[in-house]
C-alpha cells in the first residue's frame, strides 16, 4: 500500500498570504490528523478529521482551518500568514479516530518571509 | 504540566552497543496507547513501536524493545546492536481518551551513533 502523501513538499510564502496544504491518507484510512512541528514548540496537534467531520481541534487560532473530502483526502488552510507559521506541517492517517496507530506523511515545509 | 516527558535531550551510543531512551507520562486513565516514533534528518516520522496499556507484556520489534512500567508511568525504549541508521530524533507519544485521542508528543531525544 502506498503511504501517506503530502503536497507540496516545500512552500515559500510572504506574510499576509494564505496557503493550502494537501494530504492523501493510506488507502482505507478514514481519519486524518494534522500536526505542526517547530523547534520552539515541538510537535503540536492542529486538528483531526474523520468521515468529513472535524473530531478534535488543537489550540490554534481560527486562521488555521481544514476539511476532509469524501475520499478521505484532507486539506489544511492557513490564512493571513505570520512569520511564526513557518514550520513543518505533518499529516497522519489512521483507520479510524480511536486509538489506532497513526502513520505520518513526509511533511510540508512552509517558510513565511 | 508536561504530559509526556523525555528527560534526555541528547544521547550517544557506540555502533553495536545498546542504548535506552527514557519517557515518562502523566495520565489518570487505565487504557491508552504509547508509541515511539523516529524522525531521521529526512523529517519523515516513522513508527518504531507501539504498546497497549492493557497488555502487561513489553512490545518488541526486532532490535527495538520497550520497558513499560504502568504504575510508574514509564515507557523506555531500548535499542540493541545500534546501527548508524538508528541516528535520529526519537519521540515518545501518548494517545488516549483523556486528551481527545490525539497524539501527545514529548520534546524528543536526539540519538547519535558513533562508528
Amino acid at each position: 500500500k502506498a503511504g501517506v502523501t503530502q503536497t507540496p513538499r516545500y512552500l515559500i510564502k510572504t506574510r499576509g498570504q494564505q496557503v493550502t496544504l494537501s494530504c492523501s491518507p493510506i488507502s482505507g484510512h478514514r481519519s486524518v490528523s494534522w500536526y505542526q512541528q517547530t523547534p520552539g514548540q515541538g510537535l503540536q496537534f492542529l486538528f483531526e478529521y474523520f468521515s468529513e467531520t472535524q473530531r478534535n481541534k488543537g489550540n490554534f487560532p481560527g486562521r488555521f482551518s481544514g476539511r476532509q473530502f469524501s475520499n478521505s483526502r484532507s486539506e489544511m488552510n492557513v490564512s493571513t500568514l505570520e512569520l511564526g507559521d513557518s514550520a513543518l506541517y505533518l499529516c497522519a492517517s489512521s483507520l479510524d479516530s480511536t486509538t489506532n496507530t497513526q502513520y505520518f506523511g513526509p511533511g510540508t515545509r512552509l517558510t513565511v518571509l | 504540566a508536561q504530559t509526556v516527558t523525555q528527560s534526555q535531550p541528547e544521547m550517544s551510543v557506540q555502533e553495536a552497543e545498546t542504548v535506552t531512551l527514557s519517557c515518562t507520562y502523566d495520565t489518570s486513565e487505565s487504557d491508552y496507547y504509547l508509541f515511539w516514533y523516529k524522525q531521521p534528518p529526512s523529517r519523515q516520522m516513522i513508527l518504531v513501536i507501539r504498546q497497549e496499556a492493557y497488555k502487561q507484556q513489553n512490545a518488541t520489534e526486532n532490535r527495538f524493545s520497550v520497558n513499560f512500567q504502568k504504575a510508574a508511568k514509564s515507557f523506555s525504549l531500548k535499542i540493541s546492536d545500534s546501527q548508524l541508521g538508528d541516528a535520529a530524533m526519537y519521540f515518545c507519544a501518548y494517545r488516549g481518551m483523556e486528551y481527545g485521542n490525539k497524539l501527545v508528543f514529548g520534546a524528543g531525544t536526539i540519538l547519535r551513533v558513533k562508528s
